[in-house]
């Protein structure tokens, strides 16, 4: 079956840096698309960033840009975001989802999420 | 950004009654490959969003077939023909036509 495991959250102090990791198993990963999607304290959602299967196409939401960073290791299975610059605005938690192009794409999968907490 | 207007945000419903959720898209969500990308999400209180609906009206697997989704280009629905209580929760629409991909803010399913 399908798991989608996140980790790499926290508490860091605006300016601070973290990096989020998503261990994915019961599928082939390296012909999956990949999303980053945020959710902030008790209110909606909003997508983050996405990585195409082999890394050739990312996106990224406007208000990250520059500040994060996705990436992935297909030999290992993971995809990671890289966040720097955080500010109390980034605190959410962040859940990694994936994309089937057999079934409409997009978040048919999520992980159980990783809460971010930017602090002084 | 497309943005996705949900309604509305809260609904009270009696157990065993049906349920419509309604969302408004500010631009057309048919993509240039001819599909109209649409997605419906629940999240039960405590655990991750999950999917029931893609590509407007199919469900994915073992979602109930209480559920369904309808519309087209900018207006669309989730219903709920019957409410159970393991239903409650929030409700999420999100379009993937356009880049950045948006969700809706939310409806709240709550039984009376």
């Amino acid at each position: 079956q399908v798991q989608l495991v996140e980790s790499g959250g926290g508490v860091v102090q605006p300016g601070g840096s973290l990096r989020l990791s998503c261990a994915a198993s019961g599928f082939t990963f390296s012909t999956n698309g990949m999303h980053w999607v945020r959710q902030f304290p008790g209110k909606g959602l909003e997508w983050v960033a996405f990585m195409q299967y082999d890394g050739s196409i990312k996106y990224y939401k406007e208000s990250v840009k520059g500040r994060f960073t996705v990436s992935r290791d297909n030999s290992k299975n993971t995809l990671y975001l890289q966040m720097n610059s955080l500010r109390a605005e980034d605190t959410a938690v962040y859940y990694c989802a994936k994309e089937s192009p057999q079934l409409g794409y997009y978040f048919d999968y999520w992980g159980q999420g990783t809460l971010v907490t930017v602090s002084s | 950004d497309v943005v996705m207007t949900q309604s509305p945000l809260s609904l009270p419903v009696t157990l065993g009654q049906p349920a419509s959720i309604s969302c408004r898209s500010s631009q057309s969500l048919v993509h240039i490959d001819g599909n109209t990308y649409l997605n419906w999400f629940q999240q039960r209180p405590g655990q991750s969003p999950r999917r029931l609906i893609y590509k407007v009206s199919k469900r994915d697997s073992g979602v109930p077939d209480r559920f369904s989704g309808s519309g087209s280009a900018t207006d669309f629905t989730l219903e709920i023909s019957r409410v159970e209580a393991e239903d409650v929760g929030v409700y999420y629409c999100m379009q993937g036509a356009h880049w950045p991909l948006t969700f809706g803010g939310g409806t709240k399913v709550e039984i009376k």
